[in-house]
């Protein structure tokens, strides 16, 4: 079974904190992403990457920055967090380039900005 | 930009009534994948339609998706109590950077009323 895995299931921060946010997944797919989900909005992605060191701007990119040094590893980061920040961070990977292939999600983390 | 809306948004159901959620998308796309996400839990993977006009079922469920390839329907039949959960459709497109990214649809929330 495919296993991704987040750094932490609830996280809370102040406003102005960086904030580092980990995912790992261990059946070596190339692609990771990273959504945030919202009541109402679904799951909007904010960056994805197809190789090591390789990454590119999902929906809404602004604010957030991404690292992938090495293929199983995916963080996101959050410069400085703000309130409008609060939400539901999902990390996903898929086998393989391009939209055909399912994507395996982990648990989430919820993350409040105070 | 491409744009995949699902309705309703909501759905109210008593055990052993049919549910079907609907999806639409701006664009023809080459295929569709189906998620469900129960309540607490992370979106999972149901099942991915290729073909124009293609049905595939998965014991209750039946997935539709359109000949023109922009719409597709999620059914389930006699829905029980293990049904309930968020159901998203997401289908393909490409970024500004030639890559494959998918579009996820709001979601249909269901409850499901013993």
């Amino acid at each position: 079974d495919v296993k991704v895995t987040q750094s932490s299931r609830y996280l809370v921060k102040r406003t102005g904190e960086k904030v580092f946010l980990e995912c790992v997944q261990d059946m070596d797919h190339e692609n990771m992403f990273w959504y945030r989900q919202d009541p109402g909005l679904g799951l909007r992605l904010i960056y994805f990457s197809y190789d090591v060191k390789m990454k590119e701007k999902g929906d809404i990119p602004e604010g957030y920055s991404v690292s992938r040094e090495k293929k199983e590893r995916f963080s996101l980061i959050l410069e400085s967090a703000s309130t409008n920040q609060t939400s539901m961070y999902l990390c996903a990977s898929s086998l393989n380039r391009g939209s055909s292939y399912e994507q395996y999600f982990g648990p989430g983390t919820r993350l409040t900005v105070t | 930009g491409q744009q995949v809306m699902q309705i309703p948004q909501y759905q109210h159901v008593q055990e052993g009534e049919d549910f079907t959620t609907y999806c639409n998308s701006s664009t023809t796309l080459s295929n569709i994948q189906w998620y469900k996400q129960r309540p607490g839990g992370h979106p999972v993977f149901l099942i991915q339609l290729v073909k124009s006009g293609e049905v595939k079922k998965q014991k209750r469920l039946t997935f539709q998706f359109g000949e023109a390839k922009k719409n597709s329907s999620l059914h389930i039949t006699a829905t029980q109590t293990t049904d309930v959960g968020t159901y998203f459709c997401a289908g393909p497109t490409i970024n500004s950077g030639g890559y494959n990214k998918l579009i996820f649809g709001a979601g249909t929330r269901l409850a499901v009323h013993p």
